[in-house]
């Protein structure tokens, strides 16, 4: 079975620097997609970033990259100039290649941004 | 934008009552997924639907949960008896099928059930 891990619960960043939120995984699968996303305080979760596993260079959207190491299973969340609506709780996720549409998430870390 | 609906949005109930929630997802999305998300941890899924056919619902609590997905569109998930341990976020997701691949996921606001 797999299994998504998200070693910390709570992160901290000042506004403008940059933050990496941590991901581990574990699958036998070589086909496979992974995945963040973000849960406001009381508002509906979005998708932050998306990585096909056949796909070796990493994604990114605008201030959003993710390190995807696939030998070492670990697909980190580097948010740069953060801002103070970046606050929230994000998820990584991992979807099967087999097409279930199945989401395997992670137990979350809470990202706080201070002014 | 179009979006999943999600109603109603709290709901506060007894131990031992029945409980429903009701989704509508995206317009032409032919998959439909239950989640539930227990506070601080992440959403594990409950049933998933292609249409209106269950392709998974390994993880339903099949004595009191029930899903359906009458004429493939909206969806209502019921649970009977409602327990403590039920209190939880209830979310619901949709997605394109795209030549029998699942496209992103899209979530709902949600249903916080209280069960007391």
């Amino acid at each position: 079975a797999q299994t998504v891990t998200q070693s910390q619960p709570e992160m901290s960043v000042q506004e403008a620097e940059t933050v990496t939120l941590s991901c581990t995984y574990d699958t036998s699968e070589s086909d496979y997609y992974l995945f963040w996303y973000k849960q406001p305080p009381s508002r509906q979760m979005i998708l932050v970033i998306r990585q096909e596993a056949y796909k070796q260079q990493n994604a990114t959207e605008n201030r959003f990259s993710v390190n995807f190491q696939k030998a070492a299973k670990s697909f980190s969340l580097k948010i740069s100039d953060s801002q103070l609506g970046d606050a929230a709780m994000y998820f990584c996720a991992y979807r099967s290649g087999s097409n279930t549409g199945k989401l395997i998430f992670g137990q979350g870390t809470t990202l706080q941004v201070k002014p | 934008e179009a979006e999943v609906a999600q109603s109603p949005r709290y709901k506060i109930t007894e131990k031992s009552q029945a409980v429903a929630f009701w989704c509508d997802p995206i317009s032409g999305h032919a998959t439909l997924y239950w989640y539930r998300q227990i506070l601080g941890q992440g959403p594990e899924l409950l049933v998933q639907f292609q249409d209106e056919s269950v392709v998974d619902d390994s993880q339903l609590p099949k004595d009191r949960f029930s899903a359906e997905r009458l004429k493939g569109v909206d969806s209502t998930l019921k649970i009977q008896p409602a327990e403590l341990g039920d209190s939880a976020m209830y979310l619901c997701a949709s997605s394109l099928r795209v030549r029998h691949v699942q496209e992103t996921q899209y979530f709902g606001p949600g249903t916080r059930l209280l069960v007391l």
